[in-house]
């Protein structure tokens, strides 16, 4: 497609539950991002892809988060055993040229 | 974490009114400044890419301005529309890191019709 997508747009979770997130990114786009956004907050970085590599995962709260990119291409973030505080909209973006980074329109995640 | 803010939080203005927001950033290691406008339900969209002290850039009625010395940045919306009802992100990246964009939380903008 044209542009990064994000599925699914809304996942409600009970606590507990596993989730996992998908992003596919702008074809081509070497560069991946996942940012996590609270409500009331900036979207914040959660970890860095380039290609397959995973280079930066300095921003993922706690072990529970785990994101995978094995092709380079589409990834997906993963969450165990989600807490109440994980309600979140988490975003994706793709890094074209001139360090521009492209957003899905993110994954909404409630849990109860 | 680096400390980027925005103000207002939110502002509501009448059609056809000028309006302006500001961004605050670290003025050391910056490398780039970037806005974004997010409708509900879509996705952030680019508005612009800002890396020269003094810049200036211009689409259609959005303007913004670049203070890498002091660490700000302005962006304008000349005669506000409601289609322009948004949340206006900035983010900054500092040089040297994965170009991680660190936000701010936002300036919420309601066009009145």
């Amino acid at each position: 497609g044209a542009g990064v997508s994000q599925s699914p747009r809304y996942k409600v979770a009970k606590r507990g539950q596993d989730v996992a997130l998908r992003c596919d990114p702008i074809s081509g786009h070497v560069s991946l991002f996942w940012y996590q956004q609270a409500l009331g907050q900036g979207p914040e970085f959660l970890t860095y892809f380039q290609n397959e590599a995973q280079l930066d995962k300095s921003g993922l709260p706690s072990d529970r988060f785990f994101a995978e990119r094995p092709e380079g291409s589409v990834s997906t973030l993963k969450i165990q055993r989600t807490q109440q505080e994980d309600s979140a909209v988490y975003l994706c973006a793709s890094q074209g040229f001139f360090n521009e980074q492209f957003f899905g329109p993110g994954t909404r995640l409630t849990v109860l | 974490i680096l400390n980027v803010e925005q103000s207002p939080q939110s502002l509501h203005v009448q059609e056809g009114d000028s309006t302006n927001f500001t961004c605050s950033f670290p003025s050391s290691n910056f490398y780039a400044l970037h806005w974004y406008r997010w409708e509900t339900a879509k996705s952030p969209e680019a508005l612009f890419v800002m890396t020269l002290n003094g810049d200036e850039k211009k689409k259609g009625r959005i303007s913004a301005t670049l203070n890498t010395k002091e660490g700000y940045s302005y962006l304008y919306i000349k005669g506000s529309q409601p289609e322009d009802s948004a949340t206006y992100l900035c983010a900054f990246t500092s040089s040297g890191g994965a170009n991680n964009l660190f936000f701010g939380t936002g300036t919420r903008l309601t066009v009145i019709p």
